[in-house]
C-alpha cells in the first residue's frame, strides 16, 4: 500500500503546548499534504509541501519533509482547544492516499 | 465548504436496494472524487473523475459505479446496497492545484 501512516494514533496535550504528528509513506511522491477533520465534518486542506521542499510554514503550522526517509512531520505550535481534531497526511503519487489519522485532543 | 454540497446528508436503506448519492460543485473544478471513511481504514478512494464522462476506479470500487454527465455533478451509485457499504461518504474536488476540497459527507446506513 502507498498509504500514509500517521503516528501517534492519538495525542492529548494541554492548551499552549506544541503538538507533533509524524507520517511515513512507501513510494516516491509529487508532494505531501496535511488535512484536518473536525468531528462530523469533511476534511480541510492545511498545507502542501512539494517533494523538493524540506520545510514549510503556515501560521502556527510547520511541516517538514524528508524524502530520503519517506517521512513528514506536522508541528502545531501554541495549541488551542480549537485545534482538537483528526489530522491526516496524504502522500500524492498522482492520487492522494490517506492514512487513518492522528486524533489530537487539546485540553483547555 | 468551497462550493461543494452532497445529498442526501443522511440515508438509511435496506440491503439489496439501489442508492444514489449526489455531489454538486459550483467551482467548475475538473477533478471530482468519491471516498468512504470507516473506522480503522481511514479515507479510501472509490472512484474519481477527470472530466465530463471521464471516470476511473479507485482503491475500493467493487459494488460502486459513478457517472459525470455535467462538470458540476458527480453521482455515486450502489446498485444493490450491502451492509458492508454502511459508511460515511465524502466527495472532493480539485482544480489546477493539487489540494482537494471536501464536501460535508453523507452518512449511509444499510440495514
Amino acid at each position: 500500500s502507498q498509504q500514509g501512516e500517521e503516528d501517534p494514533q492519538a495525542l492529548s496535550i494541554q492548551e499552549g503546548e506544541n503538538a507533533t504528528m509524524n507520517c511515513s509513506y512507501k513510494t516516491s511522491i509529487n508532494n505531501l499534504q496535511w488535512y484536518r477533520q473536525n468531528s462530523g465534518r469533511g476534511l480541510v486542506h492545511l498545507i502542501l509541501i512539494r517533494s523538493n521542499e524540506r520545510e514549510k510554514h503556515s501560521g502556527r503550522l510547520r511541516v517538514t519533509l524528508d524524502t530520503s526517509k519517506k517521512s513528514s512531520s506536522l508541528l502545531i505550535t501554541a495549541s488551542r482547544a480549537a485545534d482538537t481534531a483528526s489530522y491526516f497526511c496524504a502522500p500524492n503519487t498522482g492520487k492522494l492516499i490517506f492514512g487513518q489519522g492522528t486524533t489530537l485532543q487539546v485540553k483547555p | 465548504d468551497a462550493g461543494i454540497t452532497q445529498s442526501p446528508r443522511h440515508k438509511v436503506t435496506e440491503t439489496g436496494t439501489p442508492v444514489t448519492l449526489r455531489c454538486h460543485q459550483t467551482e467548475n473544478h475538473r477533478y471530482m472524487y468519491w471516498y468512504r471513511q470507516d473506522p480503522g481504514h481511514g479515507l479510501r478512494l472509490i472512484h474519481y473523475s477527470y472530466g465530463v464522462k471521464d471516470t476511473d476506479k479507485g482503491e475500493v470500487s467493487d459494488g460502486y459505479s459513478v457517472s459525470r454527465s455535467k462538470t458540476e455533478d458527480f453521482l455515486l451509485t450502489l446498485e444493490s446496497a450491502t451492509s458492508s457499504q454502511t459508511s460515511v461518504y465524502f466527495c472532493a474536488i480539485s482544480g489546477q492545484g493539487y489540494e482537494q476540497y471536501f464536501g460535508p459527507g453523507t452518512r449511509l446506513t444499510v440495514t
